[in-house]
């Protein structure tokens, strides 16, 4: 079956140190995407990316990159990280062949904390 | 952007009883998705429903996209149920905005 996976699931790090988070999905949906969950604020957009070699800035994109060299991995890093950045973070995918149909599936999540 | 509002934020029910979530949206979309994150944080797709109605067992989702808002329904509510109920929405470029959630509570 296909599936979305992130690693790791729990991950704690200090702060200053550079971080990456992993995404990989195998429905081969063209568009990915990443969130971060926090208390009081939801699910908030960090970075997107609808194909290979594409990526987007989102709603919280700051102290964060991506790069898409494939379809199914989207890693997202934390180039320096700060306590701020202690979270959850969810990864998503969608297929944008049928532009009338746009449902996104999550992957499992990742707990990161920044000491 | 879209602004997303779920009411009520907190709902606690007993076993056996039916609930409405209500998800109200500021602006057209064509993408509005019900999920369920369980106590293990997982996010679990329940409806992709722009518009209509749909059900799946116990639960059943209704889009009213020209009012802008969409209601979750559950019957016969079981413990299971409980956990966080989020309606996301998007516009065009698929980038999903998410309401703050409604968390259920089902006691047994």
């Amino acid at each position: 079956d296909a599936e979305i996976t992130q690693s790791p699931r729990h991950k704690i790090t200090e702060t200053g140190r550079q971080v990456t988070l992993a995404c990989h999905q195998t429905w081969n949906h063209n568009n990915m995407f990443w969130y971060r969950q926090d208390l009081g604020h939801g699910l908030r957009l960090i970075h997107y990316s609808y194909g290979v070699q594409d990526t987007n800035k989102g709603e919280v994109s700051d102290g964060y990159s991506v790069s898409r060299s494939n379809t199914e991995d989207l890693p997202l890093t934390l180039e320096s990280a700060a306590s701020s950045q202690t979270s959850v973070y969810f990864c998503a995918s969608s297929d944008s062949g049928r532009a009338s149909y746009n449902e996104q599936f999550f992957g499992p999540g990742t707990r990161l904390t920044v000491l | 952007g879209i602004q997303v509002e779920q009411s009520p934020p907190d709902l606690i029910l007993q076993e056996g009883a039916n609930s409405t979530l209500r998800c109200n949206f500021s602006d057209s979309v064509n993408n509005l998705q019900w999920f369920h994150q369980n106590p293990w944080g997982q996010l679990i797709n329940l409806f992709y429903i722009p518009s209509g109605t749909k059900q799946n067992g116990r639960l059943s989702a209704t889009t009213v996209a020209t009012e802008r808002y969409s209601l979750l329904y559950i019957s016969s509510s079981q413990t299971t149920d409980s956990g966080v109920y989020f309606c996301a929405v998007s516009r065009g470029a698929q980038k999903l905005v998410f309401g703050q959630g409604t968390r259920l509570t089902i006691n047994p």
